[in-house]
């Protein structure tokens, strides 16, 4: 168990639609990353936020966002959904800003867009 | 461009058998790589790291090394079990504002009975 939660396990819904996966980091974690796996993909970085600021973007859509709330819990939110949205989608946490540490990855939330 | 490649991109090998994975990176400047382990539907779990002076280190039936002037990691497993089936991931971080990471594209091993 890495400490980092990550709800709903499972998700399916239909394209057009908006959903929000949540996060909440290991205690005491002030970094949170969201990555995307799609089937026998590689991770993709989206967004790390940082203390409730964003710190890093990557290959993230404009149709998704993200936050950090002051409790440090993350939410991921995708609309105007797409097939090629489905896949796993991982939250991580790191004690810090930099990436030096390491990272402690979720269970991930399996999105299936119908 | 920051880019970690990774070989062979799937490998099977028998139970008891040993293996070598391949990590390629231009990332720089370099701070330290990470290797992580995956298994199927799960999230990636830290396996090792190397940081720049460092050639060789073990963790359990895992062996890392590092050679920092040709860029290269291997990730050697000795005497390989059915749970050693999964993604093995070479992750590298740059140390520049933000230390940014840059994920390799994994190997995927298969070890049959």
């Amino acid at each position: 168990d890495s400490g980092v939660t990550q709800t709903p396990k499972h998700l399916i819904t239909a394209t057009g639609q908006r959903v929000t996966l949540r996060c909440s980091p290991r205690s005491g974690d002030l970094s949170v990353y969201w990555y995307q796996q799609s089937l026998d993909q590689g991770l993709q970085f989206l967004i790390q936020y940082y203390n409730g600021e964003e710190r890093a973007k990557g290959n993230i859509l404009e149709r998704f966002s993200a936050q950090q709330f002051p409790d440090l819990h993350s939410e991921l939110n995708l609309s105007s959904l797409e097939l090629g949205d489905s896949a796993l989608y991982f939250c991580a946490s790191s004690p810090r800003g930099g990436a030096t540490g390491e990272l402690f990855f979720g269970e991930g939330s399996r999105l299936t867009v119908l | 461009k920051n880019q970690v490649e990774q070989s062979p991109q799937s490998l099977i090998i028998l139970e008891g058998k040993n293996c070598t994975l391949q990590c390629n990176y231009t990332v720089s400047p370099f701070s330290n790589l990470r290797w992580y382990k995956q298994d199927t539907g799960r999230g990636p779990v830290s396996l090792t790291i190397m940081t720049f002076s460092e050639n060789t280190k073990s963790n359990g039936r895992y062996t890392a090394t590092l050679d920092a002037d040709t860029k290269q990691s291997s990730l050697h497993i000795t005497a390989s079990q059915l749970s050693d089936s999964a993604s093995y991931i070479c992750v590298v971080s740059a140390a520049n504002a933000g230390n940014m990471l840059t994920f390799g594209g994994g190997t995927r091993l298969m070890v049959k009975p």
